[in-house]
């Protein structure tokens, strides 16, 4: 029953360096999600991608890039870490146009100094 | 322009209280309308939806939500709260493009014994 999986769970980044957040998911889900939690703001769509081979900007795509592997995975990159980037970031799926909701991941609490 | 409000940053309530966390939304054409309970450092979790139909419906947990078309609401509900139900309590709305969720900011339920 392992769902979304996302890997790290937590991570320090020093500002400049680069790293890219995993994710994956087992349920044969079309599309797949990067969001982003911050205190006070809710969830914020970073990226998502509708199918396999595609992807497409959310709300808050700068810094960010993403690649749709295959269809159970889905990583998002930070090339060059800021400390506005400090955040929880969540990746979910959902089978079809999303109707019966999404699947979430447990998130990677993400800090960078 | 597609926007969930949660006017309530925390709510709190006695066990055994019936509880409501409230919800407005605008969106263009139908709305889907959903809420999500997120536990302390867990991903977001599906409570229940609103597709159509009836405009009471039933989720997880005990419970409920009620669409109010005229007053653009779906405000959470539960005749009698628990201890367990303290958590971050999230709504979101599907627009039209069935790649984008929008979520509300979130509202805390405090449930005190």
């Amino acid at each position: 029953n392992a769902g979304v999986t996302q890997t790290p769970k937590f991570q320090v980044l020093k500002t400049g360096q680069s790293m890219t957040l995993q994710c994956a998911q087992d349920m044969n889900h079309n599309s797949m999600y990067w969001y982003r939690q911050d205190p006070g703001m809710g969830l914020r769509l970073i990226y998502y991608s509708a199918s396999e081979g595609t992807t497409d900007k959310g709300e808050v795509p700068n810094g960010y890039n993403v690649s749709r592997l295959n269809k159970r995975e889905f990583s998002l990159r930070l090339e060059s870490a800021a400390p506005s980037q400090t955040s929880v970031y969540f990746c979910a799926s959902s089978e079809g146009q999303g109707v019966a909701g999404y699947t979430f991941g447990s998130g990677t609490r993400l800090t960078v100094v | 322009a597609q926007s969930v409000a949660q006017p309530e940053d925390q709510v709190n309530v006695a066990e055994g209280n019936p509880l409501t966390v409230k919800c407005t939304y605008s969106v263009s054409g139908n709305p889907y309308l959903f809420w999500y309970v997120q536990y302390p450092n867990r991903g977001l979790q599906f409570l229940l939806k609103y597709i159509t139909g009836d405009n009471l419906v039933k989720g997880s947990y005990g419970f409920e939500a009620e669409f109010n078309k005229s007053q653009t609401s779906f405000h959470l509900k539960k005749p009698s709260a628990l201890v367990s139900d303290s958590a971050l309590y999230f709504c979101a709305v599907r627009d039209g493009n069935f790649n984008k969720f929008y979520f509300g900011s979130g509202t805390k339920l405090n449930v005190k014994p």
